[in-house]
């Protein structure tokens, strides 16, 4: 079946970087394009950046943009965040999911993983 | 980018109708058909439910509509069953070629 498990999540210090890790499975990842999804404690969903299926395009929300970096390894199924110079308002749970259609951005995610959580203390 | 402003919380009895309303600007979903609405309980991953303003994912119950007038797009379940108590998500492709969410609303079934 379509899954997707993220890694990399922990409880770091304010200004230390974390990188995370997504691996996809049961359908063809090179095709489609991925993003990553955060949600801090008892907010809403805050989208953060996506990056196309070849891995030619990227794009990030201001919050991060400069911080974060994202990318993907097509042989491997498996998408990155890195996570640079953290603050405390980058703790959430960090959610990849793939986009719903094939070999375009169309900016919806159908799959999502059960995130991992990045604590940040400052 | 602002997010789109949803309403906070939303009832109904079972049986009964809502309507889940999510308004932007013409930078995103007045300009783009590429609006989506997830269903997120508890403690679980955001579950997609309406596709491209409109449009049902295979195994989403037809109780679940979208539909969009101007910058304003919108959720209808019919039927309410107390498993559809959750949170639910609108969003839209936006001009910057970013994703915005809005704030979510807090669905009871009474």
């Amino acid at each position: 079946q379509v899954q997707l498990v993220e890694s990399g999540g922990g409880v770091v210090q304010a200004g230390t970087s974390l990188s995370l890790s997504c691996v996809a499975s049961g359908f063809t990842f090179s095709t489609y394009s991925m993003h990553w999804v955060r949600q801090a404690p008892g907010k809403g969903l805050e989208w953060v950046a996506v990056i196309s299926y070849d891995g030619g395009k990227k794009y990030y929300a201001d919050s991060v943009r400069g911080r974060f970096t994202i990318s993907r390894d097509n042989s491997k199924n498996t998408m990155y965040l890195q996570v640079n110079s953290l603050r405390a308002d980058d703790t959430a749970v960090y959610y990849c999911a793939k986009e719903w259609g094939s070999q375009g951005l169309y900016y919806g995610m159908d799959v999502w993983g059960q995130g991992t959580t990045v604590t940040v203390s400052s | 980018q602002s997010a789109l402003t949803q309403p906070a919380s939303v009832s109904g009895s079972p049986g009964q109708s809502i309507t889940i309303s999510c308004t932007g600007t013409s930078s995103d979903i007045g300009g783009y058909n590429s609006v989506f609405w997830y269903q997120q309980h508890p403690g679980k991953a955001p579950k997609l439910m309406i596709y491209e303003v409109k449009n049902r994912p295979s195994g989403v119950s037809n109780r679940f509509s979208g539909s969009k007038s101007g910058n304003t797009a919108s959720l209808t379940i019919s039927g309410l069953q107390a498993d559809d108590e959750a949170d639910y998500y609108c969003s839209s492709y936006t001009t910057s070629r970013t994703l915005v969410f809005g704030g979510g609303t807090k669905l009871t079934v009474l």
